[in-house]
């Protein structure tokens, strides 16, 4: 595709819902990285993945978080029992090779989560 | 760990005057710097990074910056702004590890331009 595209675009959950979002980075791209937005913050990293090998997950808030990305394209994040603290834009970002240092990162549109 | 520091949270400035938007950062040794931009509803869009070359890094949309060691400095600036100019930026960091890792981002300015 033209960018990384994400999918649901919104997505409103009752507290205790399990969610599951998706990403689909750009044809090719070697990274695949997850941050969550919160309300009025910038962007906090939460996890990372060279093909389908997930580097690092220092970032995932809790156990209730989990990511995949099996085939070493489209990712999803996964969030257990929903609660209202991770209400956030979730932001899914793809770059060329595995030195992410030296390739921008190109990010997708987000996917806006409210928990009620 | 690695840090950067935005001063101001919302920043106006009248359209043809200058934007001056300001990073810091918190290391030792200099690591790559980044800004990128977010409007409403959209994703992140790089406008400029520092990787070591050149301390005046020239971007996007008539955007530069400037990288000051002295100062741990990188601050963004254009000479003339545009109404279009109106969004959130964000200064960003990834140490100079010399591997893939991931950007610390600054809780962001907010840009308001008006007539």
């Amino acid at each position: 595709g033209a960018g990384v595209s994400q999918s649901p675009r919104y997505k409103v959950a009752k507290r205790g819902q399990d969610v599951a979002l998706r990403c689909d980075p750009i044809s090719g791209h070697v990274s695949l990285f997850w941050y969550q937005q919160a309300l009025g913050q910038g962007p906090e990293f939460l996890t990372y993945f060279q093909n389908e090998a997930q580097l690092d997950k220092s970032g995932l808030p809790s156990d209730r978080f989990f990511a995949e990305r099996p085939e070493g394209s489209v990712s999803t994040l996964k969030i257990q029992r929903t609660q209202q603290e991770d209400s956030a834009v979730y932001l899914c970002a793809s770059s060329l090779t595995g030195r992410a240092t030296y390739n921008e990162q190109f990010f997708g549109p987000g996917t806006r989560l409210t928990v009620l | 760990a690695q840090s950067v520091t935005q001063l101001g949270s919302h920043v106006s400035v009248s359209e043809g005057a200058l934007v001056l938007l300001r990073c810091n950062y918190s290391s030792s040794v200099p690591p790559y710097l980044f800004w990128y931009v977010q409007y409403p509803n959209q994703g992140l869009q790089l406008l400029l990074k520092y990787t070591s070359a050149a301390t005046l890094v020239k971007g996007i949309n008539g955007f530069e910056a400037e990288f000051k060691k002295s100062e741990t400095s990188f601050h963004l600036t254009k000479p003339s702004a545009h109404m279009s100019d109106a969004a959130e930026y964000f200064c960003a960091v990834i140490p100079y590890t010399g591997t893939a890792s991931k950007l610390t981002f600054g809780t962001g300015t907010r840009l308001q331009v008006t007539l």
